[in-house]
């Protein structure tokens, strides 16, 4: 089946600077990829959707300049957390459809990354 | 707005016992409907889906039917297993390309 790789699946960073997380679709292209982020004991919520060659789209309340996101291949996203606090400390997942895939096609998903802000 | 809601969990059963979890949606139009389970350290992995009303689908032993009439797609399972530990999260898709999911019912069973 397909797969999606992220990368680091955890990272401890220091208050103030910047972590990337990496989503890869290792054998198939994704023309869009999605970034949620999950709470402990709660559901994942959308962040963005990462469209290959353009912007993301950014769901309400997720600050774009916080959270910045680059589709730059059919097989790569990265979701870079800007001047990272505390705060911003959650698990960060991703996931990808087959591209050409009509609704009703399933999500692949990253196995997630923990972030930790000190 | 479109929304998913599932029961609560912990749902905590012994080995063999029949297992439900609630499912059921607000969504425009006919979303395809999902199950997706999160094993312990895991990913999220489908597990099964349905794409029109009374389609069900099925997976491990695990089955739910697309109810229109009362927008539900309940997730049953005849006999769990201690390996059904996990995290189950019932979701549609919009048809915008966006998925819906619901807050996830974790699920223990015990030998």
């Amino acid at each position: 089946g397909a797969v999606v790789s992220q990368h680091p699946s955890w990272v401890i960073c220091k208050s103030g600077t910047s972590v990337k997380i990496e989503c890869r679709s290792l054998d198939f292209q994704a023309t869009t990829m999605f970034w949620y982020r999950q709470f402990p004991k709660q559901s994942l919520m959308l962040m963005a959707t990462s469209n290959e060659g353009s912007k993301a789209t950014y769901e309400q309340g997720v600050e774009k300049d916080k959270f910045l996101i680059n589709h730059a291949s059919l097989t790569l996203s990265t979701l870079t957390v800007t001047s990272a606090h505390p705060e911003d400390s959650s698990f960060y997942i991703c996931s990808a459809r087959i591209s050409g895939s009509s609704r009703g096609g399933e999500l692949f998903f990253g196995e997630g990354s923990r972030l930790t802000v000190l | 707005g479109d929304s998913v809601t599932q029961m609560e969990g912990p749902v905590t059963l012994s080995e063999e016992a029949f297992l439900t979890i609630n499912c059921t949606y607000t969504a425009t139009g006919y979303p395809s409907l999902f199950w997706y389970v999160q094993y312990p350290g895991e990913g999220l992995q489908l597990l099964l889906k349905a794409t029109k009303a009374d389609d069900k689908g099925s997976n491990k032993g695990f089955e739910a039917t697309y109810r229109k009439e009362t927008t539900s797609f309940h997730l049953e399972k005849g006999s769990v297993q201690v390996s059904d530990s996990a995290v189950y999260f019932c979701a549609f898709d919009t048809g915008g390309f966006k998925t819906i999911f619901g807050a996830g019912t974790r699920l223990f069973v015990k030998a």
